[in-house]
């Protein structure tokens, strides 16, 4: 079975500081991985998707993320972040042959102080 | 226009009560799903739909029907509302040609049951 792990619920990060929010899965064969970012009162909206190629995936808004295989990891990042990026985010895994069935984690909610 | 539409945006109603949730989509997806989210839960998978004559169950899917009246819409049904099932709705949609593919959620529907 499929799991997504978000360990940090919440983290505080002050204005054009530099962020990582941790993402693990557990599977027995390889997976797609996805960031989604979530603004109040809002839908869940892509940021960036691992399906091959390139481990390290660029995404909107300035956020990349990198896939380690061996930690199975897909950790996303951001070098200065702004007030806007204030929201929660979700890490997701799809595993190929399951019907495009997304597997979320807990979210993160990201807090930018000034 | 928002891709993915879901009605209503807020819902309170009582204990009970039989409630429709309704989304409806302009994209021309075939694939549509619905989740709840629950604080520190993330998105769990309540029903999906591949076409309009295909409908499968989620992980949570007791408490719940759907009904996929057209290509376009997908309606989650509470036949009889109790306050655990108190939370936020998602309607999702992705394209069918395969897990490689992310999904696209409406705004969500905020149900509170009394």
């Amino acid at each position: 079975a499929q799991s997504v792990t978000q360990l940090d619920s919440q983290v505080p990060v002050f204005e054009e500081a530099p962020v990582e929010l941790r993402c693990n899965y557990s599977s027995s064969v390889s997976v797609y991985l996805f960031w989604y970012v979530q603004y109040p009162n809002q839908g869940l909206q892509l940021l960036l998707k691992y399906l091959s190629g390139s481990t390290l995936v660029k995404g909107i808004n300035g956020f990349e993320a990198e896939f380690n295989k061996s930690q199975t990891s897909f950790h996303l990042r951001k070098p200065s972040v702004h007030i806007s990026d204030t929201a929660e985010y979700f890490c997701a895994v799809s595993v190929p042959g399951n019907f495009n069935k997304f597997y979320f984690g807990s979210g993160t909610k990201l807090n930018v102080k000034p | 226009d928002a891709d993915v539409t879901q009605t209503p945006r807020n819902r309170i109603t009582k204990t009970g009560k039989r409630i429709m949730l309704e989304c409806s989509q302009t994209k021309g997806h075939d694939r549509m799903y619905w989740y709840r989210q629950d604080p520190g839960l993330g998105l769990r998978l309540i029903y999906y739909s591949f076409d309009v004559k295909d409908i499968n169950k989620g992980e949570i899917s007791d408490g719940y029907s759907v009904s996929r009246q057209a290509q376009a819409k997908f309606s989650l049904s509470l036949e009889s509302a109790i306050p655990n099932q108190t939370a936020l709705y998602f309607c999702a949609t992705s394209d069918g040609t395969g897990e490689r593919q992310p999904q696209h959620f409406g705004d969500g529907t905020r149900l509170s049951i009394l």
